[in-house]
Order: structure tokens, then C-alpha cells, then sequence
């Protein structure tokens, strides 16, 4: 099955902007424009904050922004705020002829 | 929303079956999914059903968890058997929308497994 690729941790000073990366390959990452993003704060459930690689769903602050180039997806988080401070997690589509979808390994980080 | 329900401390080689109630939607008219998380550990997407009702699961359950739903219940299910160690792990219920490439939108609490003699 596919691995997407994600750094263990990020971190970044209040007001300033972070971006996290999810690397995959020309199977998934780079086949479709299918990446979601999700925050996760500890003892939660996982949040939808991205969707087909730029969509923020509603209620979610234009502060989280994502983009592709080829196989990586990014997430960029402007003006960062204590909150933030959280687990995100990527997910590629896979096509309707593999098991559909994967999630990236995480990516904690810490607001400082 | 959804709510799951169901989990318990099982044994080795134990089956068990955790629901996931709907609300606000119908869950045949929308892609719906089971997520495990490990403690300490990210996520795993290991079931899917259609809304065609054509289902598919992670290699890692093939064989052993079954993901079905009720519709006059408006609830999803995911029948585990032959249960390991390594199915440890909280069980998330979540929607995907808009369409099976959309995001996993709708998240509940989870309910936790805990497999262990």
C-alpha cells in the first residue's frame, strides 16, 4: 500500500506562518488533487481543516491554506496562534481501484 | 454527527461489534468509514462502504472486520473478529464528503478496543 511521508514535528512562534509537507508519488499525491488535512488535539478526534488540496470546509479560518506541486502537498498555517498547537495529519485518494485512501504519519507541532 | 459505540476490553481471538449511530444524514446516501488510532500511534483508514453499498478493507482487517450498515437503523457497523494486539486502538466513525474524494468530514469521539488476555 502507498506511504506518504510527513516530518516528525514543525514548530513556529506565535504570529508567524508554518508550513507542514506530504510527500507521495506519481500514484497518489501527484495522480489526483484529492489531499485532505486533518488537526488532531490530543485526546480528540481528528478535525477536517483541508480538502482536495486547497478547499478550507466551513467554520475552518482562512489562517490554513494547502497547495500541491507534483508529488508533495503542502499545509501552511499564517499567523500561528497557541491553539494550533496540535497533530496534522495528510490523506491522498488512491483511486477507486485500490484501497481508496491513506493517511500521512503525522506531523506534530509545537507553537513556541 | 455520528456516535460510536461497542468498544470493550476483549481477548485474543475475541470478536466484537461497534456501532456508529447517524444523525443529521442519511447513511446510505453518503461514503462512510471506519479510522483506528493506536495509542500514541497516527491513523489507519481500514474500512469503507459505498453508497452503492459495495464495501473495501484495509489489508490489515481483510478477512477479519466486516464494515456494514443498517439503513432502517440509520447505523454503521464494523464486525471484528479473530481480534490481535495490534487491533488496540481507538475506532473512529467518519463520513467522506463531498463524495468518495472529498475529506473525512464527520468525525465521532471514537470507542476504544483494547484486545488483551
Amino acid at each position: 500500500q502507498s506511504a506518504l511521508t510527513q516530518p516528525p514535528s514543525a514548530s513556529g512562534s506565535p504570529g508567524q506562518s508554518v508550513t507542514i509537507s506530504c510527500t507521495g508519488t506519481s500514484s497518489d499525491v501527484g495522480r489526483y488533487n484529492y489531499v485532505s488535512w486533518y488537526q488532531q488535539h490530543p485526546d480528540k478526534a481528528p478535525k477536517l481543516i483541508i480538502y482536495e488540496v486547497t478547499k478550507r470546509p466551513s467554520g475552518i479560518p482562512g489562517r490554513f491554506s494547502g497547495s500541491k506541486s507534483g508529488n508533495t502537498a503542502s499545509l501552511t498555517i499564517s499567523g500561528l496562534q497557541a491553539e494550533d498547537e496540535a497533530d496534522y495529519y495528510c490523506s491522498s485518494f488512491l483511486g477507486t481501484n485500490n484501497f481508496p485512501y491513506v493517511f500521512g504519519p503525522g506531523t506534530k507541532l509545537s507553537v513556541l | 454527527q455520528v456516535v460510536e459505540s461497542g468498544g470493550d476490553l476483549i481477548q485474543p481471538g475475541g470478536s466484537l461489534r461497534l456501532s456508529c449511530a447517524a444523525s443529521g444524514f442519511t447513511v446510505s446516501n453518503i461514503y462512510m468509514t471506519w479510522v483506528r488510532q493506536a495509542p500514541g500511534k497516527g491513523l489507519e483508514f481500514i474500512a469503507v462502504i459505498f453508497i452503492g453499498g459495495f464495501t473495501n478493507h484495509a489489508d490489515s482487517v481483510k478477512g477479519r472486520f466486516v464494515i456494514s450498515r443498517d439503513n432502517s437503523q440509520n447505523t454503521l457497523f464494523l464486525q471484528m473478529n479473530s481480534l490481535r494486539g495490534e487491533d488496540t486502538a481507538v475506532y473512529y466513525c467518519a463520513t467522506l464528503s463531498p463524495g468518495l474524494t472529498g475529506g473525512f468530514d464527520i468525525w465521532g469521539r471514537g470507542t476504544m478496543v483494547t484486545v488483551s488476555s
